[in-house]
């Protein structure tokens, strides 16, 4: 069965610090990759999603993910995180064929000013 | 458009009640599905739909459980007796096309407290 981990549970940076969150499935055939956040109170929203192509992808407000099949990974980073990102992260894997997505169990991250 | 639309976006009830979570998706989205979170166990997918038909109910916890999607823009979770273990924040999702193809979009989700 597929699953999701993601080893940072809770993150706390300051301002201008740089971010890499981990990212490993478990799945052997071909997936899609998402990162989801959730700010406070508010919904889950898509960051990036990465289905085919350059591994290396660019989503909202400065975030990438790169996709390295051989480590069965999809880290995200920021150069510099801003308060703003204060929030929730969420690593998704969508294995072709199941047509399911499964999450892993979230990073927090707290960025102080 | 309105996005995914929950109801009751807060529930208190007592242990042994019956609870039912609504969900309307986005019109034109032809897949549904329903989470849950957890701080322990984070966000599970308990079933999802394709075009109003249940595909995958795996995720269910127990027969307790039950969801329903009699038309395209409706979808009810009902979980019958609740126990205070179902204490959560329940999400719906909506998609439209298959998985290669298009997002999830989240409703602001129902938390659930089971007395």
């Amino acid at each position: 069965a597929q699953s999701v981990s993601q080893h940072n549970h809770h993150v706390i940076l300051s301002e201008a610090a740089s971010l890499e969150l981990g990212c490993n499935y478990s799945y052997g055939g071909t997936v899609n990759l998402f990162w989801y956040v959730q700010y406070p109170g508010q919904h889950l929203q898509l960051l990036l999603k990465y289905f085919s192509g350059d591994p290396l992808v660019k989503g909202i407000k400065g975030f990438e993910a790169e996709f390295i099949k051989s480590k069965f990974s999809f880290n995200l980073r920021k150069p510099s995180v801003q308060w703003s990102d204060t929030a929730e992260y969420f690593c998704a894997v969508n294995a072709r064929g199941p047509d399911k997505l499964i999450f892993g169990t979230g990073t927090r991250l707290q960025v102080f000013p | 458009d309105a996005g995914v639309i929950q109801s009751p976006r807060h529930e208190v009830t007592e242990m042994g009640q019956e609870v039912t979570l609504r969900c309307k998706p986005i019109s034109g989205h032809n897949s549904l599905f329903w989470y849950r979170q957890t701080m322990m166990r984070g966000l599970e997918l308990l079933i999802y739909f394709n075009n109003n038909v249940p595909i995958d109910d795996s995720g269910m916890p127990e027969d307790r459980f039950s969801a329903k999607m009699p038309n395209a823009s409706f979808s009810t979770l009902k979980i019958q007796p609740s126990e205070p273990r179902d204490s959560a924040v329940y999400f719906c999702a909506s998609r439209k096309g298959q998985v290669d193809t298009g997002e999830l979009f989240f409703g602001e989700g129902s938390r659930l407290t089971v007395l």
